[in-house]
């Protein structure tokens, strides 16, 4: 269950596998990045967060990988599950913007089917 | 679930009528977002509500108008909406003064659907 470098609208993977969905981003003054899940009939829900300063960062199961010399941003899902099937997509935003609030920019999404 | 909860729920409208889409957060936050989502399309920012003051209005049409009354309640006031208009509206809450490095949560939207 790889796009690795690309994004891709749809992704299907078998429970269990690992899961990557890729992202790029576009405004090189961007330093922080989040990652989120939206299942079907509820709103964005944050997962994970990185900072420019850092090019991995892991949670629980899942791990954001930021390249910031080709502004691409991933997330890898380990041993997907039934549950992680939902739209997952990045955002992209600037420290800079402590006076303009809450100005981000978020990508295209990609829907993660999981099957048993 | 996540301390934000949205009504209605669902709602159909016609292009004349004049409907009220609510937001309550229960999270203490001061910060308080309306966001659009269309199909295929990325989250579009609309409005941004930081201490009950307007401080990010993102180029909206006049026929949206925003209210906050307080830091826990939010409102979007539609009149004369246009078919384009149909989409997902979420209200979203941040803890600060909606700083864009803020975690934001989400309500569940309210569909909108306009005739």
């Amino acid at each position: 269950g790889e796009s690795v470098g690309l994004h891709l609208p749809t992704l299907s993977v078998q429970e269990g596998d690992n899961s990557i969905i890729n992202c790029a981003y576009s405004n090189s003054a961007s330093d922080y990045f989040i990652w989120y899940k939206q299942e079907s009939g509820k709103g964005p829900q944050f997962i994970i967060d990185i900072r420019s300063n850092m090019d991995k960062r892991q949670g629980q199961r899942v791990t954001v990988l930021l390249n910031k010399t080709v502004k691409h941003l991933s997330l890898q899902i380990a041993a997907t599950q039934p549950g992680d099937s939902a739209v997952y997509f990045c955002a992209e935003t600037s420290s800079l913007y402590n006076t303009n609030a809450g100005k981000s920019t978020f990508g295209d999404g990609t829907t993660l089917t999981v099957k048993p | 679930e996540t301390g934000v909860t949205q009504t209605p729920r669902h709602l159909v409208m016609g292009m004349t009528n004049k409907k009220s889409l609510k937001c309550e957060q229960h999270l203490g936050h001061n910060a308080m977002y309306w966001y659009k989502q269309s199909a295929k399309k990325p989250l579009e920012l609309m409005f941004v509500y930081s201490l009950e003051e307007r401080v990010e209005n993102n180029s909206v049409p006049s026929r949206f108008s925003p209210e906050c009354p307080n830091s826990s309640h939010l409102f979007l006031h539609l009149h004369t909406l246009q078919p384009e208009d149909s989409a997902l509206y979420l209200c979203a809450s941040s803890q600060d003064r909606g700083l864009a490095t803020d975690t934001q949560y989400f309500g569940p939207g309210t569909r909108l659907t306009v005739l």
